[in-house]
């Protein structure tokens, strides 16, 4: 069980590029969840998706964000554009169905964004 | 609403000793289910322990013990033997499930130090 990988660890952009964050989850889990965390605002989600399917977006702060999951092993999260107060570490977490627990999380990528 | 309270921005504890760290919840939900992770200054969330709200039983998992008290919605961290590695931030979460949500809300973290 090689656990939730996200890449890039960390990622460094000027202010107005695109940015898309990666995510595999781990085989057989049915849900994926992005997380962002600031010292501002702490840990907070942003979308999760059932089986590929986006269920729960509404913590995407706006349209400059996207999440796609094409597929049971990979998900993307794009910002374009990218400003700086889209700084933050986040998270990429999966979860098996049947389980009540079970969150594992990625190792987060850290955006840096100036 | 949902909402975890974690009223310790930091503790500090003694290689070797028990140290408690702080979580209260709201929610209005019967079943519901509550997290602690560990977060590491290399930045990864590690699960330490889950109790759900129908569980019997305090949760344990080798020196970590969650001390859940129901009828006052608090589900406290317990660390026993403190070693120099638990050196970290701590964040109590809680499983939200209402509609089509099905999230964890975290609180604020308390960072502990353990020193020698």
């Amino acid at each position: 069980d090689a656990g939730v990988i996200q890449s890039p660890r960390h990622e460094v952009t000027e202010m107005g590029q695109e940015v898309t964050l990666r995510c595999k989850p781990i085989s057989g889990h049915d849900y994926l969840f992005w997380y962002r965390q600031t010292m501002m605002r702490g840990l907070e989600l942003l979308i999760y998706f059932n089986n590929n399917v986006p269920i729960d977006d509404s913590g995407m702060p706006e349209d400059r964000f996207s999440a796609k999951m094409p597929n049971a092993s990979f998900s993307t999260l794009k910002i374009q554009p990218s400003e700086p107060r889209d700084s933050a570490v986040y998270f990429c977490a999966s979860r098996r169905k049947q389980t009540n627990y079970g969150y594992t999380f990625g190792s987060g990528t850290r955006l840096t964004v100036v | 609403a949902q909402k975890i309270t974690q009223t310790q921005p930091g503790m500090f504890v003694q290689e070797k000793e028990a140290v408690t760290l702080d979580c209260t919840y709201d929610t209005s939900d019967p079943s519901y289910g509550l997290f602690w992770y560990k977060q590491p200054s290399s930045g990864e969330m590690i699960f330490l322990i889950y109790q759900g709200s129908y569980d019997q039983q305090n949760a344990t998992e080798g020196r970590y013990s969650l001390n859940f008290q129901k009828a006052r919605k608090s589900a406290n961290l317990v660390i026993s033997a403190s070693q120099l590695g638990d050196s970290a931030m701590y964040f109590c979460a809680m499983r939200v499930l209402w509609g089509n949500t099905d999230k964890l809300i975290f609180g604020t973290g308390t960072r502990l130090q353990v020193f020698p």
